[in-house]
């Protein structure tokens, strides 16, 4: 069975403040692909990036990093110097490639709040 | 361009009323997602479509939900019989291909309020 577990309910932070939401994940499978999405108040998921499981590079977009470590099976998201428009509600996700049972849909945590104060 | 569009952003239907939610893709996208995301919780997949052929259905809780897309690009969920625990965002999202090198894109949503 494939799951995600988003373990932070709530975040807050103040402004400027860096804050790392961690994601772990479950899977059998030995190519899989992990993602991240926002969702601010207005309701619609964002997409923020999407990691095969043969690359274990972190990534880094502007104040965004990301560290995926297969050992842990762990994917997290770090904001540095957040800010205000930073709050939002964020998902880990994990899907399977094409052939397999779970082929195309996205397996999501129960999401971390991050507020962010002035 | 215009991204995922669905209709009506807000719906309240009384139990046991019929529903019917849509999703507009976007233009070109091949496959179509639906996911239910009930208050405090992630998405949970419902079903997707490749073109008009409905590939996979496991995640439709009951018979009473059903979904369609005739022509390959407008989707359509349909609810009847609605109970209250029903009352979600039901959450569209295309994406160019089925395989997962294809990021999906999601619309805004349609919440439901059965009452």
């Amino acid at each position: 069975a494939q799951k995600v577990t988003q373990a932070q309910t709530e975040i807050s932070v103040v402004e400027k403040e860096d804050v790392t939401l961690d994601c772990v994940y479950e899977t059998r499978d030995t190519t899989y692909y992990l993602f991240w999405y926002k969702q601010p108040p207005s309701g619609e998921l964002v997409f923020l990036i999407r990691r095969n499981s043969f690359d274990e590079q972190n990534e880094i977009s502007g104040r965004y990093s990301w560290n995926f470590q297969k050992s842990t099976s762990s994917f997290n998201f770090t904001i540095t110097a957040s800010q205000v428009v930073d709050s939002a509600v964020y998902f880990c996700a994990l899907s399977a490639p094409h052939g397999s049972s779970n082929t195309g849909k996205l397996i999501f945590g129960q999401g971390t709040t991050l507020q962010v104060k002035p | 361009g215009a991204g995922v569009s669905q209709s009506p952003r807000y719906k309240v239907a009384k139990r046991g009323q019929d529903v019917a939610l849509r999703c507009d893709p976007i233009s070109g996208h091949v496959s179509l997602f639906w996911y239910q995301q009930a208050l405090g919780q992630g998405p949970e997949f419902l079903t997707y479509f490749q073109n008009e052929a409905q590939l996979d259905k496991s995640g439709l809780p009951s018979d009473r939900f059903f979904a369609e897309r005739p022509e390959g690009s407008v989707s359509t969920l349909k609810i009847q019989r609605t109970q209250q625990e029903d009352s979600a965002v039901y959450l569209c999202a295309s994406s160019l291909g089925l395989a997962v090198n294809y990021e999906q894109y999601f619309g805004p949503g349609t919440r439901l309020t059965v009452t």
